[in-house]
């Protein structure tokens, strides 16, 4: 089966900017989740999606960032305006409802200049 | 506020060497732990996912132990191979199996 794949890669955008960040969850998969890395640190929660509806969105930093997955089927994540602290690896994961583990996808890298 | 805590923070070892990781995390309300190995650029690739105190799993030169009971996990890895260098990154859920908490990671360095 095809795993979580995140679009871009990679982004470098300037201070101010809007980025968007795309997941799509293996296929089936219920839950959705969206985590970041800020340079050296942990991998910190920001957000849960069961299908469509948002269930714990207590990790997010601020009102600069959005997420949503219309149709219970892929994710984005919108960071507007950017700032300089935004920079980290964003990933996200997808979980069958009822096992345990968690399936990543490989991030995206969100640099900030 | 749950803390997972691993240790030591970088390794480095020859080739050949066995090696071995720690993960603290608190004990109550302990729901599952969860061992990932994590390439830059790549995805974080789940090596175990352990319930049960006393748990012990195997994946190739790759095991793992876990204490629910004074809240630690081992990660060994036997015979260290350059291809095992990666950040080794432990987890457990928060109220629920909906929220991972990580540790900071352990990252290994194998040199031939």
């Amino acid at each position: 089966e095809a795993g979580v794949t995140q679009f871009p890669s990679h982004s470098v955008i300037e201070k101010g900017q809007t980025v968007t960040l795309r997941c799509d969850p293996i296929s089936g998969h219920d839950n959705l989740y969206w985590y970041r890395r800020v340079m050296g640190k942990e991998i910190k929660f920001l957000l849960h999606f069961v299908k469509e509806s948002k269930q714990d969105e207590s990790g997010m930093p601020n009102n600069r960032f959005l997420a949503e997955r219309t149709g219970g089927t892929y994710s984005t994540l919108k960071v507007q305006p950017a700032e300089l602290e935004d920079s980290g690896v964003y990933f996200c994961a997808s979980r069958d409802s009822g096992a345990y583990g968690y399936t990543f996808g490989s991030g995206t890298r969100l640099t900030v200049v | 506020i749950l803390n997972v805590e691993q240790s030591p923070q970088s390794l480095h070892v020859q080739e050949g060497d066995s090696t071995n990781f720690t993960c603290s995390f608190p004990s109550s309300n302990f729901y599952a732990l969860h061992w990932y190995r994590w390439e830059t650029a790549k995805s974080p690739e789940a090596l175990f996912v352990m319930t049960l105190n006393g748990d012990e799993k195997k994946k190739g030169r790759i095991s793992a132990t876990l204490n629910t009971k004074e809240g630690y996990s081992y990660l060994y890895i036997k015979g260290s191979q350059p291809e095992d260098s990666a950040t080794y990154l432990c987890a457990t859920f928060s109220g629920g199996y909906n929220k991972l908490i990580f540790g900071a990671g352990t990252r290994l360095a194998v040199h031939p």
